[in-house]
Parts: C-alpha cells; structure tokens; sequence
C-alpha cells in the first residue's frame, strides 16, 4: 500500500494556461475524490468517481474544469484557461465503497 | 444542506495541557463525522470517525471525541498536548461513510513550549 499519490507537487502557470493534475489511489479503493482548498480554508468538494463513473459533480466545477477517470484507476483534473481566483491545493482521496478516506499530499497550484 | 462549524480559529495550549476543539454540525439526515488533522504542507490525516455506536470515539496519537446528537456537537478533545500536536484540525461530516465530505474552516492548534 503506497498511499495516494499526487502529481505535481507544485504547479506554477500563467494566468490563461491549462494545467492538468493526476491522482493514483491506493489500488483496491474503487472511490476517488477530488477538493479544493484554498489558503485559510477546510477543502471543499469539487467531485468524485466510482471506478470509472463521474457520480457527482460540485456547483465549484465550473466549465473550465474537467475531471476523468478512464479505467477506474488514476484520474486526472484539467483546468483551462486558469485565473488567479484557481490557485490553491488540489487534494486527491481514495476509498472503498464501505472504507475510510484516504487523502494524498495534494497539489499546489499557484497562476500569476 | 449540511453544514460545519468549528467554533475557534486558533487556539493556543502550554504543552502537557489538555485541549477540546470545537465543532458544531446542521444536517437533516442521520450523520457520520470526522476529525482530520493537517500538518504544513500535507495532505489530511484522519484522526478518528464517527459511524455509529458509542458516542465517545477514540482516534490515533491520544486524541478522541463524543458525539452528542442532541447538541449537534462533536469535539475533539487531548487530555495532554505535545509540541508536535502543532497542526491544523478539521471537522467534517457526511451523510454516508463514503459520500463526499462537508468540512469545517479548520482550528489552529498552535502548542507552546
């Protein structure tokens, strides 16, 4: 078990940009979870998979965000055309249907 | 809708001192709750979690909570810090073991020598 792991760790961009994150959960966990949080805040949700199927999707994910899942095993989040307003720490979760969350160490997106 | 809120922002403590944090909680269904902890730099930790049964929840590194439906409450509490208890706390709630979390804004516990 190697925990959930995110990549980047850090991201810089220009203002305009796309940018594109990836999480791999821990292997067996069937849930993944993507949130946002920014700086003084708790994380809040932004969406989240059952193996391959987007199951819900938050008001925060705008059109410019675009989540997938393709095989039901690491997922990736796309953000186009980015703002300053997107910078803040991506955070990936992995679950099993009836587990606990497990959270990765995130991504730090920062858009000048 | 369901709603969290941690009732301090920060909260400073003398190491070997106990400590509660406080969260509150809305929500129109049956609960889970959690506390999570966040060192700088770090994705969160899970401290302990509430799905039923006892009300008094016992986490890892000392820590444990009571949930009290009727006060819509569940605080963490620490009989005796450490330094190393210096991080960011959240309280979170859903309406499923697995459903996507609410959380709270965070408390800052901050442990002072």
């Amino acid at each position: 078990d190697t925990g959930v792991s995110q990549d980047p760790r850090h991201k810089i961009t220009k203002r305009g940009q796309n940018v594109t994150f990836r999480c791999d959960p821990i292997s067996e966990h069937n849930r993944l979870y993507w949130y946002r949080q920014t700086l003084g805040q708790g994380p809040e949700f932004l969406t989240y998979f059952q193996n391959e199927a987007q199951l819900e999707k938050s008001r925060l994910l705008s059109d410019r965000f675009s989540a997938e899942r393709p095989k039901g095993s690491f997922s990736t989040l796309e953000i186009q055309r980015t703002e300053q307003g997107d910078s803040a720490m991506y955070l990936c979760a992995s679950s099993l249907v009836r587990g606990g969350y497990t959270f990765g160490s995130g991504t730090r997106l920062t858009v000048v | 809708a369901q709603s969290v809120t941690q009732l301090d922002s920060q909260v400073p403590v003398f190491e070997e001192a106990p400590v509660e944090l406080r969260c509150n909680y809305s929500s129109s269904v049956s609960v889970y709750l959690f506390w999570y902890v966040q060192y700088p730099n770090q994705g969160l930790q899970l401290l302990l979690k509430y799905l039923s049964g006892s009300t008094l929840v016992k986490g890892i590194n000392g820590f444990e909570a009571e949930f009290n439906k009727s006060q819509t409450s569940f605080h963490l509490r620490k009989p005796s810090v450490h330094i190393s208890d210096t991080a960011e706390y959240f309280c979170a709630v859903s309406e499923g073991a697995n459903t996507p979390l609410v959380f709270g804004k965070g408390t800052r516990l901050s442990v002072i020598a």
